[in-house]
């Protein structure tokens, strides 16, 4: 079936260290991907996304990269700050064009001072 | 400022009786969704919907209710019949199209008393 799943449940790194956070998905029809970031008690909030069409993409302090080939998906966060400290989920829109979008289960990012 | 809303932020009921989510957008987004997310979760779709007056049961559809009266407003009920309803539920809206993110509100947090 589809799914979207995260390497890691948890990711603790240094403060100024770079993050990488994983996401495995297994729809090869997804041509569509996003990263959100969602704080405690809070709405998840759009990070960045990517199209199939590309293999990388690079916003502010993070860059996403996409592997087709493997099917794999990441997010790179530069300088990782206390205010980065969230879940992270990946997100693919899997076949048909209905608007679903599947998540994963997230990964939880705690950066230490 | 265009967003999502959802109101209240916190609501409790009894065990037996119907609750009602209010879930708002100004941003002229076709399609909505509602979500639940348990936690240490992922998030799941309980209902969507892509045009007023239509919407899709989701993954985890049974115990909710919805209507789509108005194109800016997709209202989510929780019936007696939903057995574990104490969740963080989250709405969404996107575009009417699978390659654009969805907007989250700011969840509202039900707990079964």
């Amino acid at each position: 079936g589809e799914s979207v799943g995260l390497h890691l449940p948890t990711l603790s790194v240094q403060e100024g260290d770079n993050s990488i956070i994983n996401c495995a998905y297994s729809n090869s029809a997804s041509d569509y991907f996003i990263w959100y970031k969602q704080e405690s008690g809070k709405g998840p909030q759009f990070i960045i996304d990517i199209r199939s069409n590309m293999d990388k993409r690079q916003g502010q302090r993070v860059t996403v990269l996409l592997n087709k080939t493997v099917k794999h998906l990441s997010l790179q966060i530069a300088a990782t700050q206390p205010g980065d400290s969230a879940v992270y989920f990946c997100a693919e829109n899997g076949s048909g064009n209905t608007g679903k979008l599947i998540f994963g289960q997230g990964t939880t990012l705690q950066v230490k001072p | 400022d265009g967003g999502i809303t959802q109101s209240p932020k916190y609501l409790f009921r009894k065990e037996g009786q119907n609750v009602t989510l209010s879930c708002e957008q100004n941003l002229n987004h076709d399609a909505m969704y509602w979500y639940r997310q348990d936690p240490g979760q992922g998030l799941r779709l309980i209902y969507y919907s892509q045009i007023v007056n239509d919407f899709q049961k989701g993954d985890i559809a049974e115990g909710y209710s919805v209507s789509r009266e108005k194109k800016e407003s997709f209202p989510l009920t929780v019936t007696s019949a939903q057995k574990n309803p104490t969740a963080f539920y989250l709405c969404a809206s996107s575009i009417r199209t699978n390659r654009e993110a969805q907007t989250f509100g700011s969840g509202t947090r039900l707990t079964v008393v």
